[in-house]
């Protein structure tokens, strides 16, 4: 079936760098693109979402674009910190309507942060 | 707070036994899932419940049976454990409607079957 994936499994970046975790998805259908964090040993954690209508959107120190044309979802973190240190999953997921449908998730980017 | 809680954290039992894994969330949420995550650290979603109802049965062998008694509740059990069957197992939890992309997920429980 059709998959989100991820285009490199281990990311380093310097400490206050800016860091960018690509992913690229086939289902054009998908209503929500989402990003989630795992750190070592915890569940993944809620990080930003995107509607498929939309290209950008922005929280706090992060930003995610959605360039439908070439089905690229990536999220931008600023001046990563040493606990951004995790493995990053972007999600799709199609919108049924019955409120509890299951995320499809890539195969995580491991993001490393050099002091 | 635990937000989304589940026991035991750890699980070592031998092939063919049968074992289950509880989950709780106190977060007043109506739907709640069952993930699993493998050795290469993949997620794929197992099952969701909406108050109580089943509503996803994605292709898992029927040796593993969800049973929600409440809307807390999302209990998984399993039935003559594989050696296949070791992996991380996630509950999470969302609110119905539209924001149910938006999951909070437990601690996990490492199965480990010898």
């Amino acid at each position: 079936g059709e998959s989100v994936g991820l285009h490199l499994p281990t990311l380093s970046v310097q400490e206050g760098d800016n860091s960018i975790i690509n992913c690229a998805y086939s289902n054009s259908a998908s209503d929500y693109f989402i990003w989630y964090k795992q750190e070592s040993g915890k569940g993944p954690q809620f990080i930003i979402d995107i509607r498929s209508n939309m290209d950008k959107r922005q929280g706090q120190r992060v930003t995610v674009l959605l360039n439908k044309t070439v089905k690229h979802l990536s999220l931008q973190i600023a001046a990563t910190q040493p606990g951004d240190s995790a493995v990053y999953f972007c999600a799709e997921i199609r919108d049924s309507g019955g409120g509890a449908d299951g995320l499809t998730f890539g195969k995580g980017t491991h993001l490393i942060i050099q002091p | 707070d635990t937000a989304v809680s589940q026991t035991p954290k750890y699980l070592v039992t031998q092939m063919g036994n049968d074992k289950s894994i509880k989950c709780e969330q106190n977060l007043g949420h109506d739907t709640m899932y069952w993930y699993k995550q493998d050795s290469k650290k993949f997620l794929k979603i197992m099952f969701s419940y909406n108050n109580k109802e089943l509503i996803i049965n994605e292709t898992v062998p029927n040796r593993f049976s969800p049973k929600s008694p409440d809307k807390a509740h999302l209990n998984l059990h399993i039935n003559s454990l594989e050696l296949g069957d070791s992996a991380v197992y996630f509950c999470a939890s969302s609110q119905a409607g539209g924001r149910h992309y938006e999951q909070y997920f437990g601690p996990g429980t490492r199965l480990t079957v010898t």
